[in-house]
């Protein structure tokens, strides 16, 4: 398998613009997982998926913030509208039900300027 | 999730054993103790996991006391490419969502 992927790898964007993340998991995972990390704050959990469902949107930052999942092999963050301290690198991770470790893709890197 | 302390930097000369402390003393009977590094830029990457017996594979052992208040991660030959930073996360929601800390800087020196 390709592993978890993610696209873009880097994005650079205007503040005020709208900013699509997306994520493949690994194929028959079940959970999906939306993480970002700052040096400020370390690595967070914005929110998780079991089956295509949001279960834990908690971390999520604000209502700018919001996750999809339409199938089970595809997943989007998206920012609208985005602003600087959004600037961040946001890695997404999948997991087999049953299963103790996740995978994590390699992560999308977003500046906002 | 349960508290886990960490050191927030160690070296480790390349070729000798890395082992890397963590205490978790308020982890509950039923909660693992996992370990991931991530490597400079990358995505964080699972080590391996244990609940109260030692555990060994291919990447590392899992040192885990009695009373599982702590554990010992051992890199047992340490090489350039384990320079990463080490969390030990113990997750107690059903989905067993990790909750980073800061982890430990491991450097391996030349």
């Amino acid at each position: 398998d390709a592993g978890v992927i993610q696209s873009p790898r880097h994005e650079v964007t205007e503040m005020g613009q709208e900013v699509t993340l997306r994520c493949k998991p690994i194929s028959g995972h079940d959970y999906l997982f939306w993480y970002r990390q700052t040096m400020m704050r370390g690595l967070e959990l914005l929110i998780y998926f079991n089956n295509n469902v949001p279960i834990d949107d908690s971390g999520m930052p604000e209502d700018r913030f919001s996750a999809k999942m339409p199938n089970a092999s595809f997943s989007t963050l998206k920012i609208q509208p985005s602003e600087p301290r959004d600037s961040a690198v946001y890695f997404c991770a999948s997991r087999l039900a049953g299963a103790y470790e996740q995978y994590f893709g390699p992560g999308t890197r977003l500046t906002v300027t | 999730d349960a508290k886990t302390t960490q050191p927030p930097s160690m070296d480790c000369a390349e070729g000798r054993a890395a082992n890397l402390p963590c205490n978790h003393s308020t982890i509950s009977g039923n909660e693992y103790v996992y370990w991931y590094r991530q490597i400079h830029s990358q995505g964080p990457q699972y080590i391996i996991h244990g609940l109260k017996n030692n555990e060994t594979n291919e990447m590392a052992s899992l040192i885990i006391t009695e009373d599982r208040k702590s554990s010992t991660l051992i890199l047992p030959h340490a090489t350039l490419r384990d320079t990463a930073v080490y969390y030990c996360i113990a997750p107690s929601g059903s989905a067993r969502q990790l909750t980073f800390g800061s982890g430990t800087q491991l450097t391996v020196l030349p």
